[in-house]
């Protein structure tokens, strides 16, 4: 069946400007991760979404980072006013359960933003 | 200090060769994570465990709960196994995010 998907795949904008990542997970997955990894660094967890649940947003780095997700269904993340420092490839896996009912996670293949 | 260490950084190998790469970490947890993301950029989850140890083909994850340390094997290692290899740990409690080790850079020459 089909995986998880991200668009775009790339992204240059410049310095200030808004951006808007795409994750579609794995129909049926009621968990959802948005990670980041900037070049050359680990990956680092930015939210988790759990079906109709409020949303986990403690690894958000700021203000100017948001996401958001209907139901079990599309996910978009929203960086506002982008600065270079954002430059990194975010990523975004899902789950058919919350990781301790003992689900493995499923990764797209990630969008790599670049902030000139 | 990082919460997840992995040792080595990197790791060059010929291939037939064992492998084995190392995960410590600091904080109580859930379960742990060995992922592998390939040159390309793409990520995939090889094993899941919180107890014991598992198998799955060539790889092999044991994990110690008291010690909090887990390794990775691979046996009979291959040209196709290079790539970066991550451990990440899900603390325990209410937490819902992951902590991921720096990752083990694996290369396996023919």
């Amino acid at each position: 069946g089909a995986g998880v998907s991200q668009s775009p795949s790339n992204k240059v904008t410049e310095k200030g400007k808004d951006v808007e990542l795409r994750c579609d997970p794995i129909s049926g997955h009621t968990a959802l991760y948005w990670y980041r990894q900037r070049l050359g660094q680990g990956l680092e967890f930015l939210i988790y979404f759990q079906g109709n649940s409020a949303p986990d947003k403690s690894g958000l780095p700021s203000d100017r980072f948001s996401a958001e997700r209907t139901g079990e269904s599309v996910s978009t993340l929203t960086i506002q006013r982008t600065q270079q420092e954002d430059s990194a490839v975010y990523l975004c896996a899902s789950s058919p359960r919350q990781l301790a009912g003992g689900y493995e996670q499923y990764f797209g293949p990630g969008t790599r933003l670049t902030v000139t | 200090k990082n919460e997840v260490e992995q040792s080595p950084q990197n790791l060059t190998a010929q291939e037939g060769e064992f492998i084995t790469i190392n995960c410590s970490y600091s904080v109580g947890i859930s379960a742990l994570h060995w992922l592998q993301q390939h040159p390309g950029g793409g990520i995939v989850s090889l094993f899941m465990l919180s107890s014991g140890k598992k198998k799955h083909g060539r790889l092999i994850a044991t994990i110690n709960i008291q010690e909090k340390h887990s390794s990775l094997h691979i046996t009979a290692s291959h040209p196709r196994d290079s790539a970066v290899y991550i451990c990440a740990v899900r603390p325990g409690g209410n937490n819902n995010d992951m902590r991921f080790g720096a990752g083990t850079r694996l290369t396996v020459k023919p």
